[in-house]
């Protein structure tokens, strides 16, 4: 069956410093993968999405960036963090539209 | 641009009701939609998948409409729970993309 991971569950950051959220996929092959934030009292955003290694769509010009080192890895990153980029990441995957999207437990950022 | 709009925003109602949740989407050129529940804190979990040749699915207590034409989906929940207290988000495929409505949070008291 296919399994979806994000890692961290929770992570506080301070101002300034790196990020790395990780998401990976099992059970499948060739994906697509995506990358949402949730701020507070907002709805879904689509920050990143991908298609196969390597290739990225941005939807959102931000602090943040996104990449594709393996098939079912999706890696979130930013050098440098703001206060806005608080929020809830989800991670998410289709491997065919008939089959929806299944999305992650999420990773609840907090920017100090 | 694809948008989506969840009526109501919010909703209140004591356990036993049937209830309808709203979802409308602007451009009818959709692949799928797709409704989701999202506890407090937590990640997104599938309800119903509609495809767009489709115009209902059904799973237990919960039936979802599809009408491409007006763009208009309805989540039905019969004889809510107050399990079934949570937040209800309509999404639409559009092309390699999810786009999302704001939400419905729902209440069911005991």
């Amino acid at each position: 069956s296919q399994t979806i991971h994000q890692w961290p569950a929770t992570l506080v950051q301070p101002v300034g410093s790196p990020l790395s959220l990780e998401c990976t996929v099992e059970g499948t092959s060739n994906p697509n993968l995506y990358w949402y934030r949730q701020a507070a009292g907002r709805g879904l955003q689509l920050l990143f999405y991908s298609v196969g290694i390597g290739q990225i769509s941005s939807e959102v010009p931000q602090n943040l960036s996104a990449s594709r080192p393996q098939d079912r890895q999706f890696i979130l990153s930013s050098k440098k963090l703001l206060l806005s980029d608080s929020g809830f990441y989800l991670c998410a995957w289709v491997w065919s539209p008939n089959y929806g999207y299944t999305f992650g437990s999420g990773t609840r950022l907090t920017v100090v | 641009k694809q948008e989506v709009t969840q009526i109501p925003a919010a909703l209140s109602v004591p356990e036993g009701e049937n209830l309808v949740l709203n979802c409308s989407f602007t451009d009818s050129a959709i692949y799928n939609l797709q409704w989701f529940r999202q506890d407090p804190g937590k990640g997104l979990t599938s309800l119903l998948l509609i495809q767009s040749s489709q115009r209902e699915q059904t799973s237990g207590r919960l039936n979802a409409s599809l009408d491409k034409s007006s763009g208009r989906s309805t989540l039905y929940i019969a004889a809510s729970q107050p399990g079934d207290s949570a937040t209800y988000l309509c999404a639409v495929m559009d092309g390699n993309k999810l786009v999302f409505g704001a939400g419905t949070i729902l209440r069911v008291k005991s």
